[in-house]
């Protein structure tokens, strides 16, 4: 079946301009999170969804950064007011219900660049 | 949260086990451990996780030491295919808790042909 999908893949984009960034999870699945992946590093968790509850924001770095999942399934991260400290590759991934020790299956992210 | 040290990277030759380690010195009784993979430029996938015993499954084989501060993933036979960075991370299972994965930096694997 379809994985999880993230658009665009990337985005090139003028300081101060706001981004959207979209995840498209695995149907069925509940769980979503949002990671921030800087060159050479692992990813950093942003947030987390369970079901259309963020039930967990405390990764995000500033009130610059939100994000939704209004029906439970696909999730927009936005960005306002971008800075070049904000270029970065984020990705989403999405966990099937079951036990707390769900896998998370990632996407293939969207590479920001801020200019 | 309980934290993760692994090496910045290791090479082995292709077609031979790999043994990649993991200490996990403060690791509580609820932390499971799991192990991911990050091919060069794709996104992280599941390798294996395990809380006591050890684990086997297609792609590798997970070994937890009995005090459970350290672990080994095991590569039975590395294939060029398996060159990636992997993570090891710990993750609670206490329900309703923070579900964030702390991710360290991994550690590079370099498969030699």
């Amino acid at each position: 079946g379809a994985g999880v999908s993230q658009s665009p893949r990337y985005k090139v984009t003028k300081r101060g301009q706001d981004v959207a960034l979209r995840c498209d999870p695995i149907s069925g699945h509940v769980s979503l999170y949002w990671y921030r992946q800087a060159l050479g590093q692992g990813p950093e968790f942003l947030t987390y969804f369970n079901y259309e509850a963020q039930q967990d924001k405390s990764g995000l770095p500033n009130d610059r950064f939100s994000a939704e999942r209004p029906e439970g399934s696909i999730s927009t991260l936005t960005i306002q007011r971008t800075e070049q400290r904000d270029s970065a590759m984020y990705r989403c991934a999405s966990s099937p219900p079951g036990t707390i020790q769900e896998t998370q299956y990632f996407g293939p992210g969207t590479r920001l660049l801020v200019l | 949260d309980a934290k993760t040290t692994q090496p910045n990277s290791m090479e082995s030759n292709e077609e031979e086990p790999v043994h990649l380690p993991c200490n996990h010195s403060t690791i509580s009784g609820t932390d499971y451990i799991h192990w991911y993979r990050q091919l060069p430029s794709q996104g992280p996938e599941y390798v294996i996780h395990g809380l006591t015993s050890n684990v086997n499954n297609r792609m590798a084989s997970l070994a937890i030491a009995e005090d459970r501060k350290s672990s080994t993933l095991i590569l039975h036979r590395a294939t060029l295919r398996d060159a990636a960075v992997y993570y090891c991370i710990l993750k609670t299972t206490v329900m309703d808790s923070n579900y964030q994965l702390i991710w360290g930096a991994g550690t590079k694997l370099i498969i030699k042909p």
